[in-house]
């Protein structure tokens, strides 16, 4: 069965700095991967998702993630955060075969600094 | 639309209360899921819905049971909660659905949630 790890429970940046989330899924072949992004009490918005061709994927709000298979890695990044960009980000792994859920990650959650 | 509605917001009910949660959408999507999510917690899988059947139960308790009376939408029907089921309950739905419990693997568009409180 597939899985996901995020590593940092917790990132603080300043605003404006660049942002990076960390990624790792654990599949036996190229899964389908999804970043979403939840504000607290909200449902979830889905920001970018890698099916297959390039690996540099671009998604809503400036963010974008690198499909890397070498290092079972797909990394969430952000030039510039904004004190809006504040929120719970969860990586998700759908699976390409039967029976296999849809899975998340524990989530990084990101507090922004004015 | 592209968007999936749920009814109530929030919802407050006591053990011995019946009540219902309820999710639309008008995407002509064929899978619906619910899922759990307590705080600083990814979301947990209940149940899914393919083709407006039951395809995957996730080992719930009975105090929850789910319908799907058509296509667009999605019930959740409670009765009977403990404390501990006191959550954000998140609807979702995703264009493919198959039979027999298979996948689904595009993306998925969630609702809201209800904010539920079991007293």
């Amino acid at each position: 069965a597939q899985s996901v790890t995020q590593p940092d429970i917790h990132i603080t940046v300043s605003e404006g700095a660049s942002l990076e989330l960390r990624c790792n899924y654990s599949y036996g072949a190229t899964p389908y991967l999804f970043w979403y992004v939840q504000s607290p009490g909200q449902g979830l918005q889905l920001l970018l998702k890698y099916f297959s061709g390039d690996t540099l994927v671009q998604g809503i709000k400036g963010f974008e993630a690198e499909f890397k298979r070498s290092q079972s890695s797909f990394n969430l990044r952000k030039p510039s955060v904004h004190w809006s960009d504040a929120a719970e980000y969860f990586c998700a792994v759908g699976a390409r075969s039967y029976g296999q859920n849809f899975v998340f990650g524990p989530g990084t959650r990101l507090s922004v600094l004015p | 639309d592209t968007e999936v509605t749920q009814t109530p917001k929030h919802l407050v009910m006591g053990m011995t209360n019946k009540k219902s949660l309820k999710c639309e959408q008008h995407m002509g999507h064929r899978a619906m899921y619910w899922y759990k999510q307590k705080a600083k917690k990814p979301p947990e899988l209940m149940f899914v819905y393919s083709y407006e059947k039951l395809s995957i139960n996730e080992s719930v308790p009975s105090r929850f049971s789910p319908e799907c009376p058509n296509s667009s939408l999605l019930n959740l029907h409670l009765h009977a909660l403990q404390p501990e089921d006191s959550a954000l309950y998140l609807c979702a739905s995703s264009q493919e659905g198959a039979e027999g419990g298979t996948v689904n693997y595009n993306e998925q568009f969630f609702g809201p949630g209800t904010r539920l409180t079991v007293l």
